[in-house]
């Protein structure tokens, strides 16, 4: 089955500064790579994802970078601010289900 | 506005006991899923299931069982519960392969 692996597992930046979380994965079929975000006792919700015929993807401060050859993908924060604080999960997966890394605590130091 | 929504929200049962925990969604989709998440290990699929009649075994099944009721219900159960099935539950809904998945709010659950 599919092992993803992310890195950092926790990350202190300054406000204002960039953020990169890196993750990889070892299943070739895999071919869609969500990024969730959940704050403190909330629910997971999406922030970007990208399928394997793109190599990136930008959603005005977050960006999101696929390398299928070397099997990773990373997420990229730009213009970090305190709210961007919370827990961030990578995944990939083909057609049946997602396999999740184990996640990056991002703290953003005001 | 369409959600997911988990039932309860909170649980503190004793071992041996079973447990039932309820998903329902508005949203019309197909696609549901059950998740375990413990802290350091991120989100780990127990069970999903495509439809009414097609359910699957995720990376975790051992211990669990799943009913999907409805399209719109899909139930997750502890036979005899065991204390390192202390976690939190997530129930997610897909519209299909590749789409993004929508969680509900979990529930927490503590077996002493």
């Amino acid at each position: 089955g599919e092992n993803v692996e992310q890195h950092p597992s926790t990350l202190s930046v300054q406000e204002g500064d960039s953020a990169v979380i890196k993750c990889t994965y070892s299943d070739s079929a895999s071919n869609y790579f969500p990024w969730y975000k959940q704050e403190l006792g909330k629910r997971p919700q999406l922030i970007i994802d990208i399928r394997s015929n793109v190599g990136e993807k930008k959603d005005q401060r977050i960006a999101v970078t696929l390398n299928k050859t070397a099997k990773h993908f990373s997420l990229h924060i730009t213009e970090t601010q305190p709210e961007d604080s919370a827990v961030y999960f990578c995944a990939a997966g083909e057609w049946r289900a997602l396999t999740f890394g184990s996640g990056t605590r991002l703290q953003v130091q005001p | 506005d369409a959600d997911v929504t988990q039932t309860p929200r909170n649980r503190i049962t004793k071992t041996g006991k079973r447990i039932m925990l309820e998903c329902s969604q508005t949203k019309g989709h197909d696609r549901m899923y059950w998740y375990r998440q413990d802290p350091g290990l991120g989100l780990r699929l127990i069970y999903y299931s495509f439809d009414v009649k097609d359910i699957n075994k995720g990376e975790i099944s051992d211990g669990y069982s799943v009913s999907r009721q409805a399209q719109a219900k899909f139930s997750l159960s502890l036979e005899s519960a065991i204390p390192n099935q202390t976690a939190l539950y997530f129930c997610a809904t897909s519209t299909g392969d590749n789409q993004p998945q929508h969680f509900g709010d979990g529930t927490r659950l503590s077996i002493l």
